[in-house]
């Protein structure tokens, strides 16, 4: 069965400090894989996907995350935190054949300290 | 704006009840998905309904039902309500004819059972 593991429950960083939120997945397919954030008191938010292509791909707000296909990881980073980096990070995965069923781990909670 | 819309806000529902929550899609989407996220987890996939059918299901029990209208909103229903049950449920929409479109989701309604 797929699964999401996030290694990171809780991250205290201060600002301009660099980010990196580990995240492996299991599945023996060809799948997508997403980083979502979630603001407090917001909705759920695309920060990047990786479909296929270059294994280096680039979100929203400076985030980007590299795909590992040998690792089976995708490890969301950016160099430099905000304090309005401050939020919940979720990595998900679906298989690439049937997108119906996002599979997630269980979120990082990132607190950046200006 | 997140475009996908879901009512009510909050709830508080007696064990035992039934509840109905209700999502309309962003525009131009015609697929939705419900996820249960309950405190301090990712969210579990439920439901996806597509061409007013559903489509794929996650482990979740019979209690939780859903429909999906032809103008594509959708209503997740819940009866025999359970202490358990209480979390923040998603609603998401993407689009079939955009292949593995990502999600796009709503604020959720946070249900409290007492």
């Amino acid at each position: 069965a797929q699964s999401v593991s996030q290694h990171n429950h809780h991250v205290i960083l201060s600002e301009a400090a660099s980010l990196e939120l580990g995240c492996n997945y299991s599945y023996g397919g060809t799948v997508n894989l997403f980083w979502y954030v979630q603001y407090p008191g917001q909705h759920l938010q695309l920060l990047l996907k990786y479909f296929s292509g270059d294994p280096l791909v680039k979100g929203i707000k400076g985030f980007e995350a590299e795909f590992i296909k040998s690792k089976f990881s995708f490890n969301l980073r950016k160099p430099s935190v905000q304090w309005s980096d401050t939020a919940e990070y979720f990595c998900a995965v679906v298989d690439a054949g049937n997108n119906r069923k996002l599979i997630w781990g269980l979120g990082t909670s990132l607190a950046v300290n200006p | 704006d997140a475009g996908v819309t879901q009512s009510p806000t909050h709830l508080i529902k007696t064990r035992g009840q039934q509840v109905t929550l209700r999502c309309s899609p962003k525009s131009g989407h015609d697929t939705v998905s419900w996820y249960q996220q309950a405190l301090g987890q990712g969210p579990q996939f439920i439901f996806q309904y597509y061409e007013e059918e559903e489509r794929q299901r996650g482990n979740f029990p019979d209690r939780f039902s859903g429909h999906q209208f032809p103008n594509y909103s959708s209503e997740l229903n819940v009866n025999a309500l359970l202490l358990g049950d209480s979390a923040l449920y998603l609603c998401a929409s993407s689009s079939q004819d955009s292949g593995n479109s990502p999600l796009h989701f709503g604020n959720g309604t946070r249900l409290t059972v007492t």
